[in-house]
């Protein structure tokens, strides 16, 4: 009920094309999924978050997908550039014991954007 | 200023000693988190305060020993740890207005941290 589950595990995508990474949670109570980016060495980033009220949402090159009667919500990163080649990482959120939050975070996308 | 600072970037201890890693923020947030992330994997959350509180505890082995001085700062003290707990350790905040609603964790760079 906790899991958010995330696919694929790896991604090669030649440059300018689309990246699509998907995730699929089972706890509806969650009601806050965001995406972070991960460089190696630094900590993860806030990329852009959706709120289940929406369907999409987009910032720049970066659009969430999300469908709430099937539970599941996409990445997608248009134009990929080399630059965007990290690990990303969805996630799920409720608020927690009155306004902390917990994240759930999906197992992660290694991406990698060729030249 | 919406930076978390964490220090030190490395460290290396060995299963006797004691060490403490540090986190700081001056964004105003009053959430604070500790994450611990092995390699290829996502973080995994350890503590969390609120309001210099401990509010959450994933059931870390006590020689973990998380401490909040103020809601500027957090430490995460470390003794007889073992080669197994070595991971990245990221520190998070985010504002927590206690109002119902989500707000941005915002993640420091970690601390690597090697167990001998």
């Amino acid at each position: 009920q906790q899991q958010v589950k995330q696919s694929p595990q790896s991604l090669i995508v030649q440059k300018g094309g689309i990246s699509i990474i998907n995730c699929a949670y089972e706890n509806t109570a969650f009601d806050y999924f965001p995406w972070y980016q991960q460089f190696p060495g630094k900590g993860p980033a806030l990329l852009i978050a959706i709120r289940p009220d929406v369907s999409e949402k987009k910032e720049g090159r970066f659009t969430i997908s999300f469908n709430k009667s099937a539970k599941q919500f996409s990445l997608h990163i248009m134009d990929s550039q080399p630059g965007d080649s990290a690990t990303y990482f969805c996630a799920a959120s409720r608020v927690y014991g009155g306004a902390t939050n917990k994240l759930i975070f999906g197992t992660g996308t290694l991406l990698a954007v060729q030249p | 200023d919406t930076e978390v600072t964490q220090t030190p970037k490395h460290l290396v201890m060995g299963m006797t000693n004691k060490k403490s890693l540090k986190c700081e923020q001056h964004m105003g947030h009053r959430a604070m988190y500790w994450y611990k992330q092995k390699a290829k994997k996502p973080p995994e959350l350890m503590f969390v305060y609120s309001y210099e509180k401990l509010s959450i505890n994933e059931s870390v082995p006590s020689r973990f020993s998380p401490e909040c001085p103020n809601s500027s700062l957090l430490n995460l003290h470390l003794h007889a740890l073992q080669p197994e707990d070595s991971a990245l350790y990221l520190c998070a905040s985010s504002q927590d207005d206690q109002r119902g609603s989500y707000n941005e964790q915002f993640f420091g760079p970690g601390t690597r941290l090697t167990v001998l």
